[in-house]
C-alpha cells in the first residue's frame, strides 16, 4: 500500500508569490495535518483537517491556508511568500484522530523562496 | 531577517551499544506522545508511541519511559546498529489535533 504522497517534492519560489502544496493521505485515512519544518528544527503543526473541517490551526499567519477535499486529499497554500517560508512542508495523515492519534508522515515538499 | 536553525543536541554511540535519547515536555496536559526517526531528506517516521496512563512501553529494540513528575520522556534503542543514525523528535499531544514537536536530537553510530 502507497504510504503519505506530497507533490511536488522541490519547489522553488520569489518572494511575494503564491504557492500550494499537495498531500494524499494512506488510502483510509480521514485526516491530514499539515507541518512545517525550517531547517535544524522540529516541525511546527500548521493545520489538523479531518472529514473535510477544519480541526486545529497552529500559530501561522493568515497567508496560510488549506483545505480537504472529498477524496480526503489536501492542499496547502501560501500567499504572499516570505524569504522564512522557506521550508521542507510535511503531511502526515492519521485515520480518526477522535481514537486514535497515530500520525504518518510523507516524504515533505521542500520548499525554497528567493 | 532570516532565520537560524537551533544547534541540535548530538549523541555519538558505537554500535551495539545501547542509545538512551531524552526530551523534556512542556505540557502537564499532554496525554499521548510519540517518538520519530528522521533520516536526511525523509519524513518523520514513526516508533513508538505511549499514552499518560503508562510508564513504559516496549517494541522492537526500542522502549520509551515516560515520567510525568519530571515532564521528562526517554527513548532507549538496544544494540544500536549503523542504520539507527538518524534525528530523533519526540512529540506531545492533548487532543491528538495538535501535535507539539521537540527540538530534535542527532544520533550517530559509529561502526
Amino acid at each position: 500500500d502507497a504510504g503519505v504522497t506530497q507533490s511536488p517534492t522541490h519547489l522553488i519560489k520569489t518572494r511575494g508569490q503564491h504557492v500550494t502544496l499537495r498531500c494524499s493521505p494512506i488510502s483510509g485515512h480521514k485526516s491530514v495535518s499539515w507541518y512545517q519544518q525550517v531547517l535544524g528544527q522540529g516541525p511546527q503543526f500548521i493545520f489538523q483537517y479531518y472529514e473535510k473541517e477544519e480541526r486545529g490551526r497552529g500559530n501561522f499567519p493568515d497567508r496560510f491556508s488549506a483545505r480537504q477535499f472529498p477524496n480526503y486529499s489536501s492542499e496547502l497554500n501560501v500567499n504572499a511568500l516570505l524569504l522564512g517560508d522557506s521550508a521542507l512542508y510535511l503531511c502526515a495523515s492519521s485515520y480518526d484522530p477522535m481514537n486514535s492519534y497515530e500520525q504518518y508522515f510523507g516524504p515533505g515538499t521542500r520548499l525554497t523562496v528567493t | 531577517g532570516e532565520s537560524v536553525g537551533l544547534h541540535l543536541p548530538t549523541l555519538s554511540v558505537q554500535e551495539g551499544d545501547n542509545s538512551i535519547i531524552n526530551c523534556a515536555y512542556s505540557n502537564s496536559a499532554s496525554d499521548y506522545f510519540i517518538w520519530y526517526k528522521q533520516e536526511s531528506g525523509k519524513g518523520p517516521q514513526f516508533i513508538i508511541d505511549i499514552r499518560s496512563n503508562m510508564d513504559k512501553r516496549q517494541g522492537q529494540r526500542v522502549t520509551v519511559l515516560l515520567n510525568k513528575t519530571v515532564k521528562h520522556l526517554s527513548l532507549q534503542i538496544a544494540a544500536t546498529q549503523p542504520g539507527d543514525s538518524a534525528v530523533y523528535f519526540c512529540a506531545e499531544t492533548v487532543t491528538g489535533n495538535q501535535f507539539y514537536f521537540g527540538t530534535g536530537t542527532s544520533l550517530t553510530v559509529i561502526p
